[in-house]
């Protein structure tokens, strides 16, 4: 099967830009998370969906960054304005079930946001 | 709160060793575990998890752990280390109650494995 597929691979913006990263989850797998993962770090969860509604965005800094998850299935996270320590890898990832919390989580290859 | 402790940065071992990556948790109740890799230029990839039952879980490319629950651990093991596994590997929990509870990883042990 198809795995969690997201775009770009790389984005280098300026400080105080926008920007907005795409995802496609594996087909048929309802719950959707957005991760940031700084380097040297692991990944820490900044939203989860389960189909189109937000199920946990208590990490998420709402005063810059949002996400949406339209139709429930493709989703977008964007960042406006941008700030340095924004520079990590968003990762997205899915899993078939949140019910199913034992269920692992299959992640996209990510993209590397450099902010300067 | 739950989390994740990795206490090695970095782990070396030479090819054909055993090798043995550690991970300690924290939660209130019963944890559900896992552990990834993570490649260079790659996403995390599922390795194995823990939910219930047998303590000795084994999991993709030969890799298994060990849910010890008195001492909150649960260690990435493999009998005999490949340079191909030289990657950074994450362990994760989540708490085991209803309601809703994300997925915490630790901050990566990144494993090398010399020919």
């Amino acid at each position: 099967e198809a795995g969690v597929a997201q775009s770009p691979r790389y984005k280098i913006i300026e400080k105080r830009q926008s920007v907005a990263f795409w995802c496609n989850p594996i087909s048929g797998h309802a719950t959707l998370y957005w991760y940031q993962q700084i380097l040297g770090q692991g990944p820490k969860l900044l939203i989860q969906f389960q189909n189109n509604g937000v199920v946990d965005d208590s990490q998420l800094p709402k005063d810059r960054f949002s996400a949406e998850r339209l139709k429930g299935v493709d989703s977008t996270l964007k960042i406006q304005p941008a700030k340095l320590e924004d520079s990590a890898v968003y990762l997205c990832a899915s899993s078939l079930a949140r019910r199913t919390r034992w269920s692992e989580a299959f992640f996209g290859q990510g993209t590397r946001l450099t902010v300067v | 709160a739950q989390s994740v402790a990795q206490p090695e940065d970095q782990v070396n071992v030479a090819e054909g060793n055993p090798l043995t990556v550690k991970c300690t948790y924290s939660v209130s109740g019963n944890p559900y575990l896992f552990w990834y890799v993570q490649y260079p230029n790659r996403g995390l990839q599922f390795l194995l998890k823990y939910i219930t039952g047998d303590n000795l879980v084994k999991g993709s490319y030969g890799f298994e752990a060990e849910f010890n629950k008195s001492q909150t651990s649960f260690h990435l093991k493999k009998p005999s280390a490949l340079v191909s596994d030289s990657a950074l590997y994450f362990c994760a929990v989540r708490e085991f109650f209803s309601g809703n509870t994300p997925l915490v990883f630790g901050k990566g042990t990144r494993l090398s494995v010399i020919a």
